[in-house]
């Protein structure tokens, strides 16, 4: 069975500081996708980054951006430039490719402080 | 286009009462799916559905059954509810392998 560990349960960053946030994964597939989402207050799911693990270039979405490491099924997500509206919990989530068993495994999260 | 959307945002039930979390999606998403989300647990998957008509058993669905009549529904129904299903629920949406969207959550307590 496919496991997503976070071990970092709460982080911290100064405003306009970057913050690296931690996964691994343990998975026997060769093909699967990764995903970062955060979930502010609101409580609303919201994708941040995905990544497909047939990919060798790391993906890039504006500030947010990951560290893919397939041999050692690693998966940290970058936020640079820390914004006041960054903060939230930040799940880290695995999936296998094929069609039919689309089933999201999700670590456990980091709760993201932004220090003014 | 509304996205998914859940009903109700809260409840609070008795140990044993019945009631259905509603889905609904207008996207055409094939794929439909519900996740509980308890402190400290990370989002676990209930059960899901690969299309109208057809569903299947995640990771934790005791105490919950689903059923899909049609693309754009797919109500979570609690049989007989029980303390330790207190939690955050969230339904998912997709099509053919792309990323799930999730609904804006319901919060349940049961008492």
């Amino acid at each position: 069975a496919q496991t997503v560990t976070q071990s970092q349960p709460e982080m911290s960053v100064q405003e306009a500081e970057t913050v690296t946030l931690s996964c691994t994964y343990d998975t026997s597939e060769s093909d699967y996708y990764l995903f970062w989402y955060k979930q502010p207050p609101s409580r609303q799911m919201i994708l941040v980054i995905r990544q497909e693990a047939y990919k060798q270039q790391n993906a890039t979405e504006n500030r947010f951006s990951v560290n893919f490491q397939k041999a050692a099924k690693s998966f940290s997500l970058k936020i640079s430039d820390s914004q006041l509206g960054d903060a939230a919990m930040y799940f880290c989530a695995y999936r296998r490719a094929n069609f039919g068993n689309e089933k999201l495994t999700f670590g456990t999260g980091t709760r993201l402080t932004i220090i003014p | 286009n509304a996205g998914v959307t859940q009903t109700p945002k809260f409840q609070v039930l008795k140990t044993g009462q019945s009631m259905t979390l509603q889905c609904a999606q207008d996207m055409n998403h094939e794929y439909m799916s519900w996740y509980r989300q308890d402190p400290g647990m990370g989002l676990r998957l209930i059960h899901y559905s690969v299309g109208a008509g057809i569903t299947d058993q995640g990771e934790v669905p005791n105490g919950y059954n689903v059923s899909r009549s049609t693309t754009e529904d797919f109500p979570l129904r609690l049989l007989s509810a029980a303390p330790s299903q207190t939690s955050v629920y969230f339904c998912a949406s997709s099509y053919r392998g792309t990323t799930q969207y999730f609904g804006p959550g319901t919060r349940l307590t049961v008492l």
